[in-house]
């Protein structure tokens, strides 16, 4: 069972605002992630944190960032939200076993901008 | 870059048949997971293959990693009701920390 959590589930926002996407776990992992899904599609990759004060820009372009001050929590901002931000935006953290990494995912904050 | 093509798109079966599906890709991979996503969640990891040749099971699930490194397949055995949903197969390699994501396979269970 993966202890990784995104606030909120749902927001529903009008165009121009300031919003940041939660996410944190408690599993202690080094890497995180973040992706962008829209309903019954694949994920992109927009964001990924190595560890602390490490953040690079993923696969998709996204008008988004990140930070990551703690371990435990890698948040995700759009500093103006437009309609084409409409989603589903995926959190994710990894770890390492079995010889391979292995990504969990948190539930995922589906975002309506008007 | 990488490519993963899954396979078939869709799937509409009735409660108790088995299910396979499968992602082949275009170049080789040293991992193979298996996520399930229902609608408005996150994906939720089902079985994670580390070797080539590995077949694992989790419960009714059973997976395998290819032995040329560019396929998987994941069968479900006597479905469900609660097996409906899209599954998604992902590749990685080692030093890449980036999933490469299959398209998806949506699950339907006709009553």
């Amino acid at each position: 069972e993966a202890d990784i959590y995104q606030t909120p589930r749902y927001l529903v926002i009008g165009t121009g605002k300031k919003i940041t996407l939660e996410c944190s776990q408690t599993m202690g992992h080094d890497k995180m992630y973040w992706y962008q899904q829209d309903p019954g599609m694949e994920l992109h990759l927009i964001h990924y944190s190595y560890g602390v004060n490490s953040t690079e820009k993923g696969d998709l372009s996204s008008e988004s960032t990140v930070s990551r001050i703690r371990t435990e929590h890698f948040p995700l901002t759009l500093e103006s939200a437009r309609p084409s931000h409409t989603s589903q935006y995926l959190c994710a953290s990894s770890d390492y076993r079995g010889g391979g990494e292995t990504q969990y995912f948190g539930p995922g904050t589906r975002l309506l901008v008007l | 870059g990488q490519q993963l093509n899954q396979s078939p798109q869709s799937m509409f079966i009735q409660e108790g048949e088995d299910v396979s599906m499968n992602c082949t890709s275009s170049s080789i991979f040293n991992t193979w997971l298996w996520y399930k996503q229902d609608p408005g969640e996150g994906p939720v990891l089902l079985i994670a293959l580390y070797k080539a040749g590995e077949l694992t099971s989790n419960g009714r699930l059973t997976a395998q990693f290819g032995i040329t490194r560019k396929d998987s397949f994941l069968n479900i055995s006597a479905s469900i009701p609660s097996d409906v949903g899209i599954y998604f197969c992902a590749g990685q390699n080692f030093g890449n920390e980036k999933l490469t994501f299959g398209t998806g396979t949506r699950l339907t269970i006709i009553p």
